[in-house]
């Protein structure tokens, strides 16, 4: 099955600062990766997601990059906020698996003020 | 926005007893809902996928005699936790896809803390 990979396990940024999580995944049939952020006892957040036939895709201070040949996604956040503090989660999918969502470990994000 | 809830949010039951805990889609139908278990400070793992009118698929390790799933409706999975023990404690989570739209997303319900003593 796929295997997704996240790195690093833990962040800690300065306020207004860059924060950058990258994944890696194993299934070259994986075709869309969305990222999640959780905070303590609630439900993932869709923060952003992006499709196979797409290399970049921006939402305000949240990017994602993907690399086909490399097998590899990375969520770029700028201008940090302490509102930003919590657990991140990259994700894989397939259509063609009922699109069940692989996860990776997740990575906690700290945004020192 | 699709909306997936779940219930009880909470629960607390003695080992050995069982417990079921349900995920509906609110606002759109779902062929396929997904049940997920997370330990504090770990990942979302996919337990098994639920399927209406068919039988629920168990990823590799999960016990389908222990977790029983039951989709009887395009609007509502359940899953029972049997003869449930202290290490069964943990956040279970379900998702669902809206499959009248092409979008991939899923919609994740707020999740059943499930505290076994």
């Amino acid at each position: 099955g796929e295997n997704v990979e996240q790195h690093p396990s833990t962040l800690s940024v300065q306020e207004g600062d860059s924060a950058v999580i990258k994944c890696t995944y194993s299934d070259s049939a994986s075709n869309y990766f969305p990222w999640y952020k959780q905070e303590l006892g609630k439900r993932p957040q869709l923060i952003i997601d992006i499709r196979s036939n797409v290399g970049e895709k921006k939402d305000q201070r949240i990017a994602v990059t993907l690399n086909k040949t490399a097998k590899h996604f990375s969520l770029h956040i700028t201008e940090t906020q302490p509102e930003d503090s919590a657990v991140y989660f990259c994700a894989a999918s397939m259509g063609s698996n009922d699109y069940k969502l692989s996860f990776g470990a997740g990575t906690t994000v700290t945004v020192r003020a | 926005g699709a909306v997936v809830s779940q219930h009880p949010s909470r629960v607390i039951c003695k080992s050995g007893t069982s417990v079921k805990i349900e995920c509906r889609s609110l606002d759109f139908q779902a062929t396929t809902m997904f049940w997920y278990r997370q330990f504090p400070k770990q990942s979302l793992m996919l337990m098994a996928t639920s399927n209406e009118g068919s039988k629920a698929t168990y990823e590799q390790g999960v016990e389908k005699d222990k977790f029983l799933i039951n989709h009887a409706s395009l609007t509502l999975s359940t899953l029972t936790v049997t003869s449930a023990h202290p290490e069964d404690s943990s956040f279970y989570i379900c998702s669902a896809r809206d499959q009248s739209r092409s979008s991939y997303e899923q919609y994740f319900g707020p999740g059943t803390r499930l505290t076994v003593t």
